[in-house]
């Protein structure tokens, strides 16, 4: 069985301070993507990771694909009340279908 | 925005009853999948349809089912209704089964009481 798992599940920061978030798996994935979830919508996705070891930046928003496919992380630089809400990272299993993390629950302070 | 569109946005329903929910997938889209997501928790797949069979299922029981019509748009039926069953159901369309690239749209929250 293919898992994700994300850490930290929660996360509570003043604006203006960098986070990192961790995604996991002991199986490896032809792609990673990291989405963001606001409040009674649903998931949009933020971006695709394809290669290992690849590094995709958006604006303060920096993707890494470990070397070896099997884990990611998102690295938000000076966070703003904006950035709040659920990041989620999802694997395209073996069977294709994604495969979703628990969530890190983000709320940055103003 | 995504284009694809859920209904209802909220449901209330008692337990052992059956819902049906509906998903219109975006134009040009032919696969949809559907997720549960229960609170504080990451969505967790149920099945995909691909031109109208189902292509892949998820650890859900029969009692989850569903139809994909010719114009791409899908439902999800819930028979006999359990407490558990309380989640937003989200779809997803794609251009392709298999495709990593997924467009979601806001969901159906669900209460069963």
């Amino acid at each position: 069985t293919q898992l994700l798992e994300q850490s930290p599940q929660f996360l509570s920061i003043q604006e203006g301070e960098n986070l990192t978030v961790y995604c996991n798996s002991s199986s490896v994935f032809s792609s990673l993507q990291w989405y963001r979830q606001e409040p009674g919508e649903g998931p949009v996705l933020l971006v695709t990771v394809v290669t290992g070891g690849e590094v995709k930046k958006l604006k303060r928003l920096t993707f890494q694909f470990g070397d070896a496919r099997k884990d990611s992380s998102l690295h938000i630089t000076a966070a703003q009340p904006g950035d709040t809400g659920l990041y989620l990272c999802a694997g395209a299993g073996n069977t294709g279908k994604l495969i979703f993390g628990q969530g890190t629950t983000l709320q940055v302070k103003p | 925005e995504t284009g694809v569109t859920q209904s209802p946005t909220h449901l209330i329903k008692t337990r052992g009853q059956q819902v049906t929910l509906r998903c219109s997938s975006q134009s040009g889209h032919n696969t949809v999948s559907w997720y549960q997501q229960a609170l504080g928790q990451g969505p967790q797949f149920i099945f995909q349809y691909y031109r109208e069979e189902e292509n892949g299922r998820g650890n859900f029981p029969p009692r989850f089912s569903g139809l994909q019509f010719p114009n791409y748009s899908s439902e999800l039926n819930v028979n006999a209704l359990e407490l558990d069953d309380s989640a937003l159901y989200l779809c997803a369309s794609s251009q392709g089964p298999w495709t990593d690239t997924q467009y979601f749209g806001p969901g159906t929250r669900l209460t069963v009481l």
